[in-house]
């Protein structure tokens, strides 16, 4: 079975200040990994994915992640967050042959202050 | 194509009743999944379709939960004799079969169980 962990919960930054959301996954296969970011009062969107090639993925809004299969890591940065970036970040991912189903993490509720 | 589409977005229902979610996926999208939501919890998976085919429902969280999608389009989600437990937020996405895409969301159905 597959599964994802989140270790921050909470997050509060500054503006300007430099994002790093952990995300660690648990499965033995080839997997998909995703980011999927929720704003206040919206549904889910997705942020980026990485699926094969180059481990280092840019998203949107500024956005990237690093996968380092050896430590089954796809951290989540932003050079400079903005109070924008105020949202719940969700890391999900999806093994081969699971039929496309996602497995998400808890979500890191970001809050970016002026 | 105005994204993945949920009704309605609230509902209400006292303990016991019945109630019935729909979904409208992007209709390119042959693939759909119900997903449920908990305070402080990341999505978890409930059931998909392939078409009009359930291709797993064994998260389906009791037998009180059931899931159709009748004509590959639309989906709809009913949960019988509900319980408090069952308050949550209701999810939809869609999907190509590849996946490569990642998924769409819909804003959700939000079940308070009285």
């Amino acid at each position: 079975a597959q599964s994802v962990s989140q270790h921050n919960h909470h997050v509060i930054l500054s503006e300007a200040a430099s994002l790093e959301l952990g995300c660690n996954y648990s499965y033995g296969g080839t997997v998909n990994l995703f980011w999927y970011v929720q704003y206040p009062g919206q549904h889910l969107q997705l942020l980026l994915k990485y699926f094969s090639g180059d481990p280092l993925v840019k998203g949107i809004k500024g956005f990237e992640a690093e996968f380092i299969k050896s430590k089954f890591s796809f951290n989540l940065r932003k050079p400079s967050v903005q109070w924008s970036d105020t949202a719940e970040y969700f890391c999900a991912v999806n093994g081969a042959g699971g039929g496309n189903k996602l497995t998400f993490g808890t979500g890191t509720q970001l809050k970016v202050e002026l | 194509d105005t994204g993945v589409s949920q009704d309605p977005r609230h509902k209400i229902t006292k303990r016991g009743q019945n109630v019935t979610f729909r979904c409208d996926p992007i209709s390119e999208h042959n693939r759909l999944y119900w997903y449920r939501q908990t305070l402080g919890q990341g999505p978890e998976f409930l059931t998909y379709f392939q078409n009009e085919a359930q291709l797993e429902k064994s998260r389906l969280l009791s037998d009180r939960f059931s899931a159709e999608r009748p004509k590959g389009s639309f989906s709809t989600l009913e949960i019988q004799r509900t319980e408090q437990g069952d308050s949550a937020m209701y999810l939809c996405a869609s999907s190509l079969s590849e996946g490569t895409g990642g998924y769409t969301f819909g804003s959700g159905t939000r079940l308070t169980v009285v």
